[in-house]
């Protein structure tokens, strides 16, 4: 089915460790975006890409660091992980404001 | 300041009435809003949305209303089913940002009892 694929859907990480969750999408979009969604907390914004090639700093980038090399791959990375980063991450796409498709999500926990 | 909020963290309704989802915003040059819904384990699907010129946007059991001198919207659901229970999220484009990038509510999980 046509859409955005997240892989891994869950990882449990020790702290300190690194890991890369892989976000893709065939729906020839030029934006992706990276979410993490807390308890009481909603969407927050970690990374952004306005096409291939380009990343921007979202809301929340500490910690994390984004590559899109190519359109249909978004990549979000974990040099040193922490506890504060147990969270559940989405990736999303779009071609404008209102086309946002949501991946199912990457449940992340450090321990 | 650009915030969109949603301070409703939960709301109860029983099945076939009225649900009332309200969101307030803090930058009234934004011009467009959306609503997202969420189930469990799953992302956000896009819901309804609204551009500043209108008041009012329906589809289906779906109505959201704009009173930008408010600086608020809600979400109606008539009549409320089992199956929109979820979490809302209201969102809106940054004044002045990326084209693409949303501002996120908290969201506010609805329960439908039937």
């Amino acid at each position: 089915n046509a859409g955005v694929t997240q892989t891994p859907k869950f990882r449990v990480l020790k702290t300190g460790q690194s890991m890369t969750l892989l976000c893709a999408q065939d729906m020839n979009h030029e934006y992706m975006y990276w979410y993490r969604q807390d308890p009481g907390m909603g969407l927050r914004l970690i990374h952004y890409s306005v096409g291939e090639g380009t990343t921007a700093k979202g809301e929340v980038p500490d910690g994390y660091n984004v590559s899109r090399l190519k359109k249909q791959n978004f990549l979000l990375g974990l040099e040193s992980a922490a506890p504060s980063q147990t969270s559940v991450y989405f990736c999303a796409s779009s071609s404008h404001r209102v086309g946002y498709t949501f991946g199912s999500g990457t449940r992340l926990t450090v321990v | 300041d650009q915030q969109v909020k949603q301070n409703s963290p939960s709301l109860s309704v029983q099945e076939g009435r009225i649900s009332i989802l309200n969101c307030d915003y803090t930058n009234s040059m934004f011009d467009y809003f959306l609503w997202y819904k969420k189930y469990p384990a799953e992302g956000p699907t896009f819901l309804i949305s609204i551009s500043s010129i209108k008041d009012k946007n329906e589809d289906g059991r779906f109505t959201v209303f704009l009173n930008k001198s408010a600086k608020h919207l809600s979400l109606h659901i008539v009549p409320s089913q089992p199956g929109d229970s979820a979490v809302y999220f209201c969102a809106a484009p940054p004044y002045g940002g990326s084209q693409g990038n949303l501002i996120f509510g908290k969201g506010t999980k609805l329960s439908v009892k039937p």
